[in-house]
């Protein structure tokens, strides 16, 4: 069964700062890596994907992060903070192909101070 | 750009009684999802549905809990008999044949 597991339950920055979130992901077969951000009372909104293409993947609002099989990680990382990153975010898997669901890591709370 | 939209976005109910939560997927999609986030805690699968049956569960998803595509548009859970712990935000999800899944914005069940 795949799972992922986020090393931080939260990481606080300050903006301008670099952020970067960890995820290690276990799975039995190439593995396709999300990244959710969820803002306080709101849904679950998609940053990016990995799914077997260019190992480093570029989302939304300047989010990047890195698929390394050799470390099973897919750390998320963005330069530079902005107040508005505020939020917690979700490392999640999904496979294999079908009807296959998506299994969410644990969350990281990313907090911002100015 | 098409939504997955739920209703109500708040729903408070007394232990014991039946809940209907609805969701309107994207049109042309062909799975669905529900998920449950306890307060605090993390985004849990429940349950995924395609050609009108359930395709997979979670042992959370015992049988108090039931889905239903009435129609071409509405995919409902229904929670029969509430407990204090079924108190959660639960998400709609739906997509077509990529690994793309849209979520709704969730409603907030509290059972009081």
């Amino acid at each position: 069964a795949q799972s992922v597991t986020q090393l931080d339950s939260h990481v606080s920055v300050s903006e301008g700062t670099p952020v970067l979130l960890r995820c290690n992901y276990s799975s039995s077969y190439s593995p396709s890596l999300f990244w959710y951000v969820q803002h306080p009372n709101k849904g679950l909104q998609l940053l990016l994907k990995y799914t077997s293409a260019a190992t480093l993947v570029k989302g939304i609002n300047g989010f990047e992060a890195e698929f390394k099989k050799s470390e099973t990680s897919f750390h998320l990382t963005k330069p530079s903070a902005h107040m508005s990153d505020a939020a917690e975010y979700f490392c999640v898997v999904s496979g294999p192909t079908g009807f296959q669901k998506l299994v969410f890591g644990t969350g990281t709370r990313l907090l911002v101070s100015p | 750009e098409p939504e997955v939209t739920q209703t109500p976005s708040h729903q408070v109910t007394q232990m014991g009684q039946e809940v209907i939560l609805r969701c309107v997927p994207i049109s042309n999609h062909l799975y669905f999802y529900w998920y449950r986030q306890i307060l605090g805690q993390k985004v849990e699968f429940l349950v995924s549905f395609y050609n009108n049956e359930i395709s997979e569960k979670s042992e959370i998803f015992d049988d108090q809990f039931s889905v239903e595509r009435p129609d071409g548009s509405n995919f409902t859970l229904k929670i029969r008999s509430t407990k204090l712990e079924d108190s959660a935000m639960y998400f709609c999800a739906s997509r077509g044949d990529t690994e793309f899944f849209h979520f709704g914005n969730g409603t907030r069940l509290t059972v009081t």
